[in-house]
């Protein structure tokens, strides 16, 4: 069975920083690219980040580029999220994602990140 | 302001047939992109419906359709059952921005 296991969420400061981990099982995970997707409290889904097979290409929403980087390990069968400076904005449910043919096929659960004082 | 629009709500009763479309613009549906629909409670992992703009993954049932016409698309269920109550996104790709791009959801209520 195909699997998406994301961990590393959080209550975390306001400026702070938090690494988002992905565990995928049940594929070939080197195969896929993977992507990042969030929804705020109240708010709809929106696309974060997605990263090739190989980790050679990054591609990250413009108004948290500088702020959110996407990398993988293939060994590890593992892709994450790095934020940093963080605000209350983004506050949110973080889903991890196989995206094929530039769709989501396969997700995850979810991570709560709460950015608060 | 999501870059693809849909209704807030849509409703029916049992056994009824409720549309929900998904507006884009030249950039992304328009341009030839596929749409992508998912099924999404809260609390749980978002659920792929139809991917390139009609294909229902394996275990969908045929009762969920999908069509795609110009820079629109729209997500048709037939014979409204209470499990079907959920918010549903449309997805695509959009050139400009260079990534992808989700409409703002649409709360679907089972009378």
């Amino acid at each position: 069975e195909m699997q998406l296991v994301e961990s590393g969420g959080g209550l975390v400061q306001p400026g702070g920083s938090l690494r988002l981990s992905c565990a995928a099982s049940g594929f070939t995970f080197s195969s896929h690219w993977m992507t990042w997707v969030r929804q705020a409290p109240g708010k709809g889904l929106e696309w974060v980040a997605s990263i090739n097979q190989d980790g050679g290409k990054e591609y990250c929403l413009d108004s948290l580029k500088g702020r959110f980087t996407i990398s993988r390990d293939n060994a590890r069968y593992s892709v994450y999220l790095q934020m940093n400076s963080l605000s209350a904005e983004d506050t949110a449910v973080y889903y991890c994602g196989r995206f094929f043919s530039y769709h989501m096929d396969v997700w995850g659960k979810g991570t709560t990140v709460i950015v608060s004082s | 302001q999501s870059v693809l629009t849909q209704p807030p709500s849509v409703s029916g009763a049992p056994g009824q047939r409720v549309t929900i479309s998904c507006t884009g613009s030249s950039s992304n549906i328009g341009a030839g992109y596929d749409v992508h629909w998912y099924q999404h409670l809260p609390g749980t992992a978002p659920k792929l419906l139809i991917y390139g703009n009609i294909n229902r993954p394996s275990g969908v049932p045929d009762r969920f359709s999908g069509s795609k016409s110009g820079t629109s698309a729209s997500l048709a269920i037939s014979g409204l059952q209470a499990e079907d109550e959920a918010d549903y996104y449309c997805q695509s790709y959009d050139t400009r921005l260079s990534g992808s791009v989700f409409g703002g959801g649409t709360k679907l209520t089972v009378l």
